[in-house]
Parts: structure tokens; C-alpha cells; sequence
């Protein structure tokens, strides 16, 4: 079974220029989140969807992060503009959910630069 | 959220058992302790978790105490790859449709030849 697959795995960007990152969840896992892990630390969510909705973005900064999740399978995660203080790894996560069992699958995350 | 208090380090001989210890005084009667691993430049991999009881799988056992305020997660036989950070979590619901995990700074395990 093919795990959480996120990309791209590396990004390197300037400041003030916008980047995406891109998560493929485990097929049938209705639940997906997205983390923010900064170097030494351990991962912090940003958001979580349930299918299509948004049901818990209270983490993400709203000013320059968005996310979608159109279709209630891939979802992206947007910055812009970035800034230095981006640079971290995001993880993708997905579970199957409250009904199916809570437990949280990660992918390898995006790790992004801005210089 | 309930919060979870591990050592920052710990060192294991290989083939030997490993012992990693956490506090959770604060935990709830419905929250979950997971553990999870997080090897340099991977995501975290889920190991193992419980409620009340100790739980065994293929990779690790959980052993919970009876009041619940603290657990031990045990690599049987710990090997080279078993070096990562260990993060104990607990779960903690949120509203009604769902459950949020906070990850705190782990214990380094290393595993020496």
C-alpha cells in the first residue's frame, strides 16, 4: 500500500516569492493535515481537513498560508509571500478518521529554503 | 492539551532493550498515548498506542501505568536503525469529529554498535 506521498521534496525560493507544496494521502483516508516542523522541534499542526472541509485552521497564519482540498483527496498547501522565518520541513498527514481509527500516517515532508 | 515530559537523550547498547520513559500526569480518562519515531529527514513513523492497557505490535510494547499518568515504550531488541527521536503524544479530542496530536521535543534514542 503506497504511503502519504508529498512533493516536492526540497524547494528552495527567495523571499517574498510564493511556493506550493503538494500531498497525495492514503487512499480511502478521509482525514488529512498539514504540519509545520522547524528545525529541533517537534511538528505543529496547521491544519486538518475532514474530506473537503477545513475543520480545524486555527494554527495557520491566514495572513500569507492557505490550503486547499478541493476534491476531498490531494491537497495543497500555499505560501505567499514567504519569508525567511518559512524555512522548515511541512508534513503531510492523513488518518482515516474518527469512525476508521485516528491514528496519523506522515509523509517524507517538503523541506523548504527561503533565502 | 495534556502535556507529556520525556528525557531529551537516551543511549542503548544494540541488541539490548530500550526504555523510554514518559509523564502525562494530566492525561484524561478518554485520551490516547501514541508514540511515534522520527528518524533524520523522515516523516514521524506511528509505533504504537494505548488507553488503559499495555499493547504489544510488531515493533515496540507500551506499558501504561495503572493510574495512567506515565508510560514506557520498550524496543525489545534495539537496533542501529532503531536510532531517532521517540515522541509519546496524547491525543486530545477537539469538538466532536475529531482529535488533535502535540508533539513535544521527543528523546533522542541513540543506539550504539
Amino acid at each position: 500500500e503506497a504511503g502519504v506521498v508529498q512533493s516536492p521534496r526540497y524547494k528552495i525560493i527567495e523571499k517574498k516569492q510564493p511556493v506550493a507544496f503538494w500531498c497525495n494521502p492514503i487512499s480511502g483516508h478521509n482525514t488529512l493535515y498539514w504540519y509545520l516542523q522547524n528545525l529541533g522541534q517537534g511538528p505543529e499542526l496547521l491544519i486538518r481537513y475532514e474530506n473537503e472541509e477545513a475543520v480545524d485552521d486555527s494554527q495557520l497564519p491566514k495572513d500569507r498560508f492557505s490550503a486547499e482540498r478541493l476534491k476531498g483527496v490531494d491537497s495543497t498547501l500555499k505560501i505567499q509571500p514567504a519569508e525567511l522565518g518559512d524555512s522548515a520541513v511541512y508534513l503531510c498527514a492523513s488518518s482515516l478518521g474518527l469512525a476508521g481509527g485516528e491514528t496519523q500516517y506522515f509523509g517524507p515532508g517538503t523541506r523548504l529554503l527561503v533565502l | 492539551d495534556a502535556k507529556t515530559t520525556q528525557p531529551p537523550s537516551m543511549d542503548c547498547a544494540e541488541g539490548r532493550a530500550a526504555n523510554l520513559p514518559c509523564n502525562h500526569s494530566t492525561i484524561s480518562g478518554n485520551e490516547y498515548v501514541y508514540w511515534y519515531r522520527q528518524i533524520h529527514s523522515q516523516g514521524p513513523q506511528y509505533i504504537i498506542h494505548g488507553l488503559k492497557n499495555n499493547e504489544t505490535n510488531e515493533m515496540a510494547s507500551l506499558i501504561i501505568t495503572e493510574d495512567r499518568k506515565s508510560s514506557t515504550l520498550i524496543l525489545p531488541h534495539a537496533t542501529l536503525r532503531d536510532t531517532a527521536v521517540y515522541y509519546c503524544i496524547v491525543r486530545v479530542a477537539v469538538g466532536t469529529s475529531g482529535s488533535r496530536l502535540t508533539f513535544g521535543e521527543g528523546t533522542q534514542l541513540t543506539v550504539n554498535p
